[in-house]
């Protein structure tokens, strides 16, 4: 079975452009989560989804956003983008199916993405 | 969320065992215990998880203390790629979120 994959891996952007994101869930998973890394923040969390539907978000401004397709296929985009948006953007999938039962997320490689 | 809170760093010699201590005091009755590992620029990779009982598999042991304020992460034969940062995390039944701490720096070592 196909892990979760995402793109681009790597990506560089200027300050003020806009970007988006994609991650593709394990064959089956419904559930998509998705987190950024910094080296001075560490891994946060940023949104999650569940049957096209935003479940969580994270403590982060409105230039972040996400949704999540009919096909469990989700995507993330950051507007006018500010060099302290340069991170590792990672996203999970996981095959809940309902609420109150527990399973493993499954991380993907992630996006580097630099912004200049 | 509750709050963990670990080592920055251990080291350990390959082939012994490896002991991760995580305290988290404000865990709530219906929170897990969740460990992953992240080695350098990959994604999270999930280890073990319990609620109140040890739990074994084929990675490692999950020890829980009695009043499950705290909990010790054990690979039982260190190798060198298992050299990673571990994360001890608090997670609710009801969601995916994974709120993630500063980690363990685990050095393993010939």
């Amino acid at each position: 079975k196909a892990g979760v994959t995402q793109t681009p891996r790597y990506l560089i952007k200027t300050r003020g452009q806009q970007v988006t994101l994609s991650c593709s869930p394990i064959s089956g998973h419904r559930s998509v989560s998705w987190y950024q890394q910094t080296p001075g923040q560490g891994l946060q969390f940023l949104f999650e989804y569940f049957s096209e539907t935003q479940r969580n978000k994270g403590n982060f401004p409105g230039r972040f956003s996400g949704r999540q397709f009919s096909n469990s296929r989700s995507e993330m985009n950051v507007s006018t983008l500010e060099l302290g948006d340069s991170a590792l953007y990672l996203c999970a999938s996981s095959a809940r199916r309902e609420r109150g039962v527990l399973n493993e997320q499954f991380f993907g490689p992630g996006t580097r993405l630099t912004v200049l | 969320d509750a709050k963990t809170t670990q080592p920055p760093s251990m080291d350990c010699a390959e082939g012994r065992a490896a002991n991760l201590p995580c305290n988290h005091s404000t865990i709530s009755g219906n929170e897990y215990v969740y460990w992953y590992r992240q080695i350098h620029s990959q994604g999270p990779q999930y280890i073990i998880h319990g609620l109140k009982n040890n739990e074994t598999n084929e990675m490692a042991s999950l020890i829980i203390t009695e009043d499950r304020k705290s909990s010790t992460l054990i690979l039982p034969h260190a190798t060198l790629r298992d050299t990673a940062v571990y994360y001890c995390i608090v997670r609710g039944r009801n969601t995916d979120k994974l709120i993630f701490g500063t980690g363990t720096r685990l050095q393993v070592f010939p």
